[in-house]
């Protein structure tokens, strides 16, 4: 199974400064046939399922705010929200679909410093 | 709109079976695949297992191979989990979740049940 590991397990940032979010996963999640990155990023707030913000690495999920960007390729990949807004106090996960079975890193929770 | 529609919360004891529901509504149900995917309290998500609901094929983690079926109506737009042989690590919210189009990611999620195991 591809593990995937995300860095920070908990992070406080300032309102409207940037929050970075790292997920490493243990081999390339890049798919050489389309040249696309197998990796999602989803937000958890407390008593809902996730929901999807990133798909392929870098692409916005519609009405997703523009803050909120997804870089990377290969292993290494980074969810980063420009200005934090009270509203994204969440838990924040990355999630391979390359191999089965479909894997998602361990969380990161985000809080307001 | 697109609509994931769980059933209720259950609670089962160890080496029970549960079955819980999916219905889907807003889209062409045959045209989506359905995950479902797990979280233990306070926990990270954990894959259970995935449906074509156009022809039925499923697929599983091996660590759940035996015990977890998925099936799904299609009269209905409903698709079913059911688990056996159900342990205390079981206890868990289990969710649906359709996987978008032309991806893999999951662009719709269902409220989640909340399964507990206990004697």
């Amino acid at each position: 199974d591809i593990v995937m590991t995300q860095s920070p397990d908990s992070l406080a940032v300032s309102l409207g400064e940037r929050a970075t979010i790292n997920c490493k996963s243990s081999q390339s999640i890049l798919y050489s046939s389309n040249n696309k990155n197998f990796l999602a990023w989803y937000q958890q707030k407390p008593g809902q399922p996730p929901k999807l913000l990133i798909y392929w690495a870098s692409a916005r999920e519609s009405g997703v705010p523009d803050r909120f960007s997804g870089s990377g390729s290969g292993t290494d990949f980074t969810l980063t929200i420009s200005s934090l807004q009270a509203e994204d106090v969440a838990v924040y996960y990355c999630h391979q679909y390359s191999a089965s079975p479909p894997t998602f890193g361990q969380g990161t929770r985000l809080e307001i410093k | 709109q697109v609509q994931l529609v769980q059933s209720g919360a259950e609670v089962k004891q160890p080496g029970a079976s549960v079955q819980v529901s999916c219905k889907a509504s807003g889209y062409t149900f045959t045209n989506y695949y359905i995950h479902w995917v797990r979280q233990a309290p306070g926990q990270g998500l954990e894959w259970v297992g995935m449906i074509n609901p156009s022809g039925g094929s499923t697929s599983y983690p091996e660590k759940f191979q035996g015990r977890v079926a998925l099936t799904r109506d299609t009269s209905t737009g409903t698709v079913y989990l059911e688990l056996t042989r159900l342990r205390s690590e079981d206890t868990a919210i289990y969710f649906c979740a359709r996987v978008k189009w032309g991806s893999s990611a999951y662009d719709f999620w269902g409220q989640g049940t909340l399964v507990t195991v206990s004697s």
